[in-house]
Formats: structure tokens, C-alpha cells, sequence
């Protein structure tokens, strides 16, 4: 089946850093990607919307500047969170969805548990 | 505004037993579909029915669809300890999802 595989799952660094995602697609390319937000015991947010080769659609009151996303490649999204702070601690979690396959499910990475000290 | 809210429950049931939840949204859908959230980890796709479906069975799972009342449950038979997980609708098609609170349900062995 399709897999994504989403690096690191877990970062714990101090406030200041700025923390990079990687969202990879393993078995099939995905012109689009999704970038959700989770805090402890509540559903997913939608982020953004990834696209290869453009520039990213930001959900209402996400911040692009504090969450950088590029799409370079049909496989691999990227989300940085610049000079992330404690607020900014929570699971990020990506999806992909095949290019071509609209109908499909979206397939998601195990998550990414970030930690500001 | 969110769609895909079901009523957020935490359910314990023991192992061989039900388990029942539910979800509501709130303006007309394509189709919704469930998932599963292990904890910490991602999301695994479990089900999708479409808005002219009023039933679908996947394996244990059964989900019923109920357009005119905005509201769809998923049902899981004769559950397992490797079903404890949190369990969430959503809404959207395959574009913006909206996911609803989601269910929180432990089976006991």
C-alpha cells in the first residue's frame, strides 16, 4: 500500500530553533500535500495545502512566515518552523495524496511530536 | 466552519463487545470518511461512503450515512485490544478534510 514517511518523529529543542519537517511520498508521487496540526487529546487542523512547484495554500490564521512549506519534488514536502517557541510545541502531522488519484484516500505520515523548551 | 463533529465520546468496552460512535456535520458532503489514530501515531483510512450510501461494511466495521440528518456512525463488531484507538470522521472530499473531535476507545482484554 501507499506509504508516507514523515522525519523526524520526534524534536525537542530549545525556543529560538527553527525545526525542520520532512514529508516524503515512498511508493508514489504527489503533486499535492497536506500539513495538519494536532494538540493533545483534539482533532487535526488543517495547516496547509502543499503543491509541487508552487507556493503553498495557508488554512485562515496559519502563519506563512512562521511555517515555511516547499514542495520541490513529487515526493518530498518540507515544513520549517522558524524560531519556534513553546506554543509552537505540538504534533505535526502530513498527508499525501497520489497525483492523478483525486478520488483516493489521503495517506498519512506517523506524525511529528515537537517539543520547545 | 468545522464539519465532521461527532460528539466526542471516550468509550471502554471489553473485548468480543460493540462499540458504537457517531459523527455530525454540517453542510452538505460528497462523502465522509473514518479514521483511525493509534496513539502518536498518524491517521490509517478506514472507510469512505458516499452521500448516495445509507450502508457500507468493511471487514468488523460497518458505517451507516444519514444525509438528511447530517450524521453518520461507525460501528465496530466483536472488538479487539488492538482496536483501542481514537476514531475520527471527516468531511471535504479529498481536498480541505475537516476532521471532526473524535472518539477515544479502549477495549479491555
Amino acid at each position: 500500500g501507499a506509504v508516507v514517511s514523515q522525519h523526524p518523529s520526534r524534536v525537542i529543542c530549545k525556543s529560538g530553533t527553527s525545526v525542520k519537517i520532512e514529508c516524503r511520498s515512498l511508493d508514489f508521487q504527489a503533486t499535492t500535500m497536506f500539513w495538519y496540526r494536532q494538540f493533545p487529546k483534539q482533532s487535526l487542523m488543517l495547516m496547509a495545502t502543499s503543491n509541487e512547484g508552487s507556493k503553498a495554500t495557508y488554512e485562515q490564521g496559519v502563519e506563512k512566515d512562521k511555517f515555511l512549506i516547499n514542495h520541490a519534488s513529487l515526493t518530498l514536502s518540507t515544513l520549517t518552523v522558524t524560531s519556534a517557541h513553546p506554543e509552537d510545541s505540538s504534533f505535526y502531522i502530513c498527508s499525501a495524496r497520489a497525483t492523478g488519484y483525486s478520488n483516493q484516500p489521503q495517506h498519512f505520515g506517523d506524525g511529528t511530536r515537537l517539543s520547545i523548551l | 466552519s468545522q464539519q465532521g463533529e461527532e460528539d466526542p465520546q471516550a468509550l471502554s468496552i471489553q473485548e468480543g463487545e460493540n462499540a458504537t460512535m457517531n459523527c455530525s456535520y454540517k453542510t452538505s458532503i460528497n462523502n465522509l470518511q473514518w479514521y483511525r489514530q493509534n496513539s502518536g501515531r498518524g491517521l490509517v483510512h478506514l472507510i469512505l461512503i458516499r452521500s448516495n450510501e445509507r450502508e457500507k461494511h468493511s471487514g468488523r466495521l460497518r458505517v451507516t450515512l444519514d444525509t438528511s440528518k447530517k450524521s453518520s456512525s461507525l460501528l465496530i463488531t466483536a472488538s479487539r485490544a488492538a482496536d483501542t484507538a481514537s476514531y475520527f470522521c471527516a468531511t471535504g472530499g479529498n481536498n480541505r478534510l475537516a476532521f471532526g473531535k473524535g472518539n477515544q476507545v479502549v477495549v479491555i482484554p
